[in-house]
């Protein structure tokens, strides 16, 4: 079935750092991918989204992009900030269905 | 409101008791979904609504799960003697069609 796997967390970075949180998937034909983020104390956010391949998702600085040859959406972001410190999570929705398959989440802390 | 609203944000419940938990989603919006979060893991999918109508409810864990959209506006998930392994958090999020989902900030349920 459809699934989506995504680094064990908690990542923990210096404020400046470049970011990498890898995201793979599997699915059946052409699915749409997500990123949301879910800060403490709120609720789940969309981040950036891309809907078809080679695709770039892009948002307050984060990017992805869907690579099918690979399976892919890792989020990347050129330098972090203590703000951004949250939990992201990768998902995915196929044309067949409407409901989003997640990951596990991934736990970003930022050190000043 | 601006955004999809949950209530209660917190609810412990002793085994056995009966709980009903309410998603006011953004006017408007058509489609809305009910997700189970467990602690350190990924939303997992429960059931969808368009409208009035309850197009899917295969991710209900067991019959002690109940959703419903009567008005095609407000919903509620209720769930009937609860038991430990209930314990999650509940999310609720609508959408306009087949885009974004915005999402509510949840209910923490702990049963004890």
């Amino acid at each position: 079935g459809d699934s989506v796997t995504q680094m064990e967390g908690p990542v923990t970075l210096s404020e400046e750092a470049f970011l990498t949180i890898n995201c793979t998937y599997t699915a059946t034909g052409y699915p749409s991918l997500f990123w949301y983020v879910q800060y403490p104390g709120e609720g789940l956010q969309l981040l950036l989204k891309a809907t078809k391949a080679d695709d770039k998702g892009s948002n307050k600085g984060f990017e992805a992009t869907y690579r099918k040859e690979t399976t892919s959406f890792h989020l990347e972001k050129g330098s972090v900030q203590v703000s951004d410190s949250a939990v992201y999570f990768c998902a995915l929705r196929t044309d067949s269905n409407y409901q989003l398959i997640w990951g596990a989440g991934t736990k970003l802390i930022i050190k000043p | 409101g601006a955004g999809v609203s949950q209530s209660p944000r917190y609810k412990v419940a002793k085994r056995g008791q009966d709980v009903a938990l309410r998603c006011d989603p953004i006017s408007g919006h058509v489609s809305l979904f009910w997700y189970q979060q467990a602690l350190g893991q990924g939303p997992e999918f429960l059931t969808y609504f368009q409208n009035e109508a309850q197009l899917d409810k295969s991710g209900l864990p067991s019959d002690r799960f109940f959703a419903e959209r009567p008005e095609g506006s407000v919903s509620t998930l209720k769930i009937q003697r609860t038991q430990q392994e209930d314990s999650a958090v509940y999310l609720c999020a609508s959408t306009p069609g087949i885009t974004e989902a915005f999402f509510g900030q949840g209910t923490r349920l702990t049963v004890v």
